[in-house]
């Protein structure tokens, strides 16, 4: 069973306008959520973390929410470019484990 | 400062045969990971290792599969004997600390995997 889900495999966004990744998570118990990007051919890299006492980090361009009440998170990302096209993971970090969703695929258009 | 080092970047091979993966984790970092991408399932830890021991393989998906790490700067992942559907990509990760926020996990570039 995914523990953390992201329920859209793929968003297509204008340049320049905002993108918005959502993630789902079933277990309460985790104490921090990451975001993850991935080029092709290429590892995922570590975009953005939240800890789960905080419900927003920025960081540049990139604000990740986090709704503890809905066990929802989601990125921001204002504005997009076309080289934020990539595959985007979340992550949950608990018990010593990561958990992560299965991606959403965000492409940016020109 | 070299990341994570993965080996071979891609491997085909014929059904039955041996699969041996290999990782080189960055230098200092105490924990070691391996995991597996698919389409369904996104990424999938197998294995991982603290302190070249492993500490929770719940993830490994058969006895077909096993994981070593010999000293601090190696590791393999073996598949043995392989199938069509162990066909992925398989990543290896490090980090200073099992994965909390303030210590992400730095992951390699990956192997893909093609069992005929």
């Amino acid at each position: 069973d995914q523990q953390v889900k992201q329920n859209s495999p793929s968003l297509s966004v204008q340049e320049g306008r905002i993108s918005i990744l959502n993630c789902d998570y079933t277990n309460s118990m985790f104490d921090y959520f990451l975001w993850y990007k991935k080029y092709p051919a290429e590892g995922p890299t570590f975009l953005i973390s939240i800890s789960s006492i905080k419900d927003k980090n920025e960081d540049g361009r990139f604000t990740v929410f986090l709704n503890k009440s809905a066990k929802h998170l989601s990125l921001h990302i204002v504005p997009s470019q076309p080289g934020d096209s990539a595959v985007y993971f979340c992550a949950a970090t608990g018990a010593n484990n990561l958990f992560f969703g299965t991606g959403t695929r965000l492409t940016v258009i020109p | 400062d070299a990341g994570v080092i993965q080996s071979p970047r891609h491997e085909v091979t014929e059904m039955g045969q041996e699969v041996t993966l290999r990782c080189k984790p960055i230098s200092g970092h105490d924990y070691l990971f391996w995991y597996r991408q698919t389409m369904m399932r996104g990424l999938e830890l197998l294995i991982y290792f603290n302190n070249n021991v492993p500490i929770d393989d719940s993830g490994m998906p058969e006895d077909r599969f096993s994981a070593k790490m010999p000293n601090a700067s190696f590791s393999t992942l073996k598949i043995q004997p392989s199938e069509p559907r162990d066909s992925a990509v398989y990543f290896c990760a490090s980090s200073p600390w099992a994965g909390g926020g303030n210590q992400p996990q730095h992951f390699g570039d990956g192997t893909r995997l093609s069992i005929l």
